[in-house]
């Protein structure tokens, strides 16, 4: 059965600290995986990942992908309030279909 | 650039009341989905649909029903509305790339 693991469930941290988010996965024909930021409504995009060990970096967020370990990160340097949000981590398509697999999320808390 | 649409925004039912989420996309994408959030949780695929007239379940579809009669339209329907369909819905849209999604349904069912 396809599945996306992400840990920490949660994470309260003070502002400046960094943070790494966690995503493993075990899908059918892995096509790339997603880096989303859900704030009070709908999940905004970060990054897709599809290549082992290339890094995406927008600003101070950046992810990496392990297809042999089936692993991705995602690292947020000197946090800021505005960075409390759930982050989902998603992966697709599966069985031959554009269809993504979510994770719980991560849901990071950043104190002032 | 109008995106995903869905609408209501929120919604109240009662018990064994039916209702439809509308969702429209301008984007001319071919897969359309459905996801339910719960409170803490991530996103459960409902149903999906990778073209007009074509429609699959996803991992939780009991409960709901789909059409995808135009390739921007793709409605969700509650029949029989229970309290369990309490839930944040999403509708969302791609093509080869990252999916769009529209800006939620909150739905409580009493």
């Amino acid at each position: 059965e396809d599945k996306v693991v992400q840990s920490p469930l949660s994470l309260v941290v003070h502002e400046g600290d960094t943070v790494t988010l966690n995503c493993s996965y075990e899908v059918t024909n892995f096509r790339s995986l997603l880096w989303y930021k859900q704030e009070k409504k709908a999940p905004t995009f970060l990054f897709m990942l599809t290549s082992s060990g290339i890094e995406k970096k927008s600003g101070r967020l950046s992810s990496i992908l392990d297809k042999k370990e089936l692993f991705s990160i995602l690292n947020i340097t000197a946090t800021q309030t505005g960075d409390s949000a759930i982050y989902l981590c998603a992966v697709g398509p599966t069985s031959g279909t554009y269809k993504y697999i979510f994770g719980t999320g991560t849901r990071l808390k950043v104190l002032a | 650039n109008a995106g995903v649409t869905q609408t209501p925004k929120f919604r109240i039912l009662k018990i064994g009341q039916s209702m439809t989420l509308q969702c429209t996309q301008d984007m001319n994408h071919n897969y359309m989905y459905w996801y339910r959030q719960d409170p803490g949780m991530g996103l459960k695929l409902i149903y999906y649909s990778v073209g007009a007239g074509i429609t699959d379940k996803g991992e939780v579809p009991n409960g709901y029903n789909v059409s995808r009669s135009t390739t921007e339209d793709f409605p969700l329907r509650l029949e029989l509305a229970a309290p369990s369909q309490t839930s944040v819905y999403f509708c969302a849209s791609n093509e080869v790339t990252e999916a769009f999604f529209g800006q939620g349904t909150r739905l409580t069912v009493v």
